[in-house]
């Protein structure tokens, strides 16, 4: 079973629109860690945010914010008022106990943005 | 502080053939992780290392083999190169293995097998 689904395989909006990028994760793990990855056109991996499990505070910076929701095991990424420059494969991720005190980085397939001016 | 490196950022190589992708981190970090990214995929975890002698297989390690003599290297070979292989691959660290350090990627190696 897929622990990570990024159901939006391509998502295409105008410049200064709002847009979320989905995010559901499945883990049996009471503590976990969710993170958001962005990768531009220019290939490099870009760490954006971590939250653990026990915190379901929404977070907001600039112009990004993320929504946690462990009810619906969800944590949805929300970019306002979009720029070109937002444009790229933004990953999901979950981090979870491996076996004992490892860890590993389980990804979602990635959310294709193209923001268009 | 250059973070994490991979060399090369391309290669082409024939079926067959072998080649080591280089992976160095200047953050003495203990863990390194090798990913491979396909078209339209996540990452993918080939091998990881949680310290210099240790590495574990990850979800995808046919195919490959790691070593870990030092804390800053930690190289991903290909000893029969399969067009299945045609990938990016990522190189990555972290402070440790507990799941709150975010990882530091490596800008990526293009491969292609022909």
């Amino acid at each position: 079973a897929q622990k990570v689904t990024q159901a939006q395989t391509e998502i295409s909006v105008v410049e200064k629109e709002d847009v979320t990028l989905d995010c559901v994760y499945e883990t049996r793990d009471t503590t976990y860690y969710l993170f958001w990855y962005k990768q531009p056109p220019s290939g490099e991996l870009v760490f954006l945010i971590r939250r653990n499990s026990f915190d379901e505070q929404n977070e907001i910076s600039g112009r990004y914010s993320w929504n946690f929701q462990k009810s619906t095991s969800s944590f949805n990424f929300t970019i306002t008022a979009s720029q070109v420059v937002d444009s790229a494969v933004y990953f999901c991720a979950l981090s979870e106990r491996s076996g004992g005190s490892n860890y590993k980085l389980t990804f979602g397939k990635g959310t294709l943005l193209t923001v268009n001016p | 502080n250059a973070g994490v490196t991979q060399t090369p950022k391309f290669r082409i190589l024939k079926i067959g053939q072998s080649m080591t992708l280089q992976c160095t981190q200047d953050m003495n970090h203990n863990y390194m992780y090798w990913y491979r990214q396909d078209p339209g995929m996540g990452l993918k975890l080939i091998y990881y290392s949680v310290g210099a002698g240790i590495t574990d297989k990850g979800e995808v390690p046919n195919g490959y083999n790691v070593s870990r003599s030092t804390t800053e290297d930690f190289p991903l070979r290909l000893e029969l190169a399969a067009p299945s292989q045609t990938s990016v691959y990522f190189c990555a660290s972290s402070a440790a293995g507990k799941s709150s350090y975010e990882q530091y990627f490596g800008p990526g190696t293009r491969l292609t097998v022909t």
